[in-house]
């Protein structure tokens, strides 16, 4: 089974400053298709996980452009350039190359 | 739009069985792999299952496997879980998601529905 690392587990962040967390998966998420099988999820407070990013570095239709992916092969990051009062949440990593396996999330609260 | 609305949660002694349903609509439901995906409370996110567009493909989490099925309805445009032999653990918020095509084993999610909770406890 693949499995996804995601560092730190808590973020404290002041309004509009960054932010960004890392996500490290036990195997390589690119596959032979060309295609990095890693996506970003937010899970607001009281709701179900949102889209941000896919394969990596897209950004899901709707999502602020503060929010970028990076990263290939195994180790990946995501950053929010200026973090807002609405960026709360947890941030979930996901694999999708093999089945799914989603990082232990990283919670991010405004200072 | 894309909705998807799941039911029939609720809470279940340890060794009974829950049928679960998600609702879709706003898009053509035959044609993407759904999942579900839960989460125990106050923990994160763990894939359960998933079934292919047709429903002749599925793959189970192996902490669920042998217990719990998944299928679909096409012509109802709706998915189910049956969960049998449930345990404490088994409780959490059952989400259903969305594929991105007919692939079941690769790929995301782009939609969610609400979830439904299943408490399993005497």
């Amino acid at each position: 089974d693949i499995v996804m690392t995601q560092t730190p587990l808590s973020l404290s962040v002041t309004p509009g400053q960054p932010a960004s967390i890392s996500c490290k998966s036990s195997q390589s998420l690119l596959h032979s298709d060309g295609k990095t099988y890693l996506y970003w999820y937010l899970q607001k407070p009281g709701q179900s996980p949102q889209l941000l990013i896919y394969e990596v570095s897209s950004r899901f239709s709707g999502v602020p452009d503060r929010f970028s992916g990076s990263g290939s092969g195994t180790d990946f990051t995501l950053k929010i350039s200026r973090v807002e009062a609405e960026d709360v949440g947890v941030y979930y990593c996901m694999q999708g190359i093999h089945l799914r396996t989603f990082g232990q999330g990283t919670k991010v609260e405004i200072k | 739009e894309v909705q998807l609305v799941e039911s029939g949660g609720g809470l279940v002694q340890p060794g009974g069985s829950l049928r679960l349903s998600c609702a879709a609509s706003g898009f053509t439901f035959s044609s993407y792999a759904m999942s579900w995906v839960r989460q125990a409370p106050g923990k994160g996110l763990e894939w359960v299952s998933a079934i292919s567009g047709s429903g002749g493909s599925t793959y189970y989490a192996d902490s669920v496997k042998g217990r719990f099925t998944i299928s679909r309805d096409n012509s109802k445009n709706t998915l189910y879980l049956q969960m049998n032999s449930l345990r404490a653990e088994d409780t959490a918020v059952y989400y259903c998601a969305k594929g991105i095509n007919w692939n079941p084993a690769k790929g995301y999610f782009d939609y969610w529905g609400q979830g439904t909770l299943v408490t399993v406890s005497s």
